[in-house]
């Protein structure tokens, strides 16, 4: 089976930097998402790591370690918009299996 | 909009009553996968579809759901005798087999079902 660790909460004011650490035990790995989820709404794609480093996506960037089964998501040049609901997902074939979700709150 | 669509998007019923959920996936997308998410916690794999054929169902799921997927185009998850455990939102996906965006899932608004 799998089991995903990540932070419950976060709160950083506008124009900060956050990362949020994901730590995974998994039969099977294929790579790590990140889905971004507001309130009500779907999860949306962020980024995908299928191989140990640092990819970036604008003010997103995903970080992958194999071989520690480790991974972050890092926001910068937080804004309000970003308030929401964040999920690491180990990928094995085709299906994924989400972590708890992290709660990230900007404030003013 | 060419996204996924989901429909209905609440559905309020009675313990014991049957409901289905109708999915319509991007269309040239191959691979739908149904979620259940409750509150507080990520998606939960249920069950996943390759064209019109089921590949894998989650032990979650209990012989009370059932999908379909008939001619690969739209998937319908139907519970029976639901009961006040089976209230969630009910999220389907879809995802390209191939290339290098297989690798991204879309996912519907989803289902709120809630069992009374």
């Amino acid at each position: 089976g799998q089991s995903l660790e990540q932070p419950s909460e976060v709160t950083a004011v506008e124009g900060a930097i956050v990362q949020i650490n994901c730590t995974y035990q998994t039969s099977g790995f294929y790579g790590l998402s990140w889905y971004q989820q507001h309130d009500g709404g779907a999860p949306t794609f962020l980024s995908y790591n299928g191989l140990d480093g640092l990819e970036e996506t604008g003010r997103f960037s995903s970080f992958l370690s194999r071989s520690d089964s480790y991974g972050y998501l890092l926001l910068q040049e937080l804004q309000m918009k970003d308030s929401a609901s964040y999920f690491c997902a180990v990928r094995s074939d085709y299906k994924l299996s989400f972590g708890a979700g992290t709660t990230v709150t900007v404030r003013a | 909009d060419t996204g996924v669509s989901q429909d209905p998007r609440h559905k309020i019923t009675k313990r014991g009553q049957n409901v289905t959920f109708r999915c319509d996936p991007i269309s040239e997308h191959n691979r739908l996968y149904w979620y259940r998410q409750t509150l507080g916690q990520g998606p939960e794999f249920l069950t996943y579809f390759q064209n019109e054929a089921q590949l894998e169902k989650s032990r979650l799921l209990s012989d009370r759901f059932s999908a379909e997927r008939p001619k690969g185009s739209f998937s319908t998850l139907e519970i029976q005798r639901t009961e006040q455990g089976d209230s969630a939102m009910y999220l389907c996906a879809s995802s390209l087999g191939q290339g290098h965006l297989y690798n991204e899932q879309f996912f519907g608004p989803g289902t709120r079902l809630t069992v009374l």
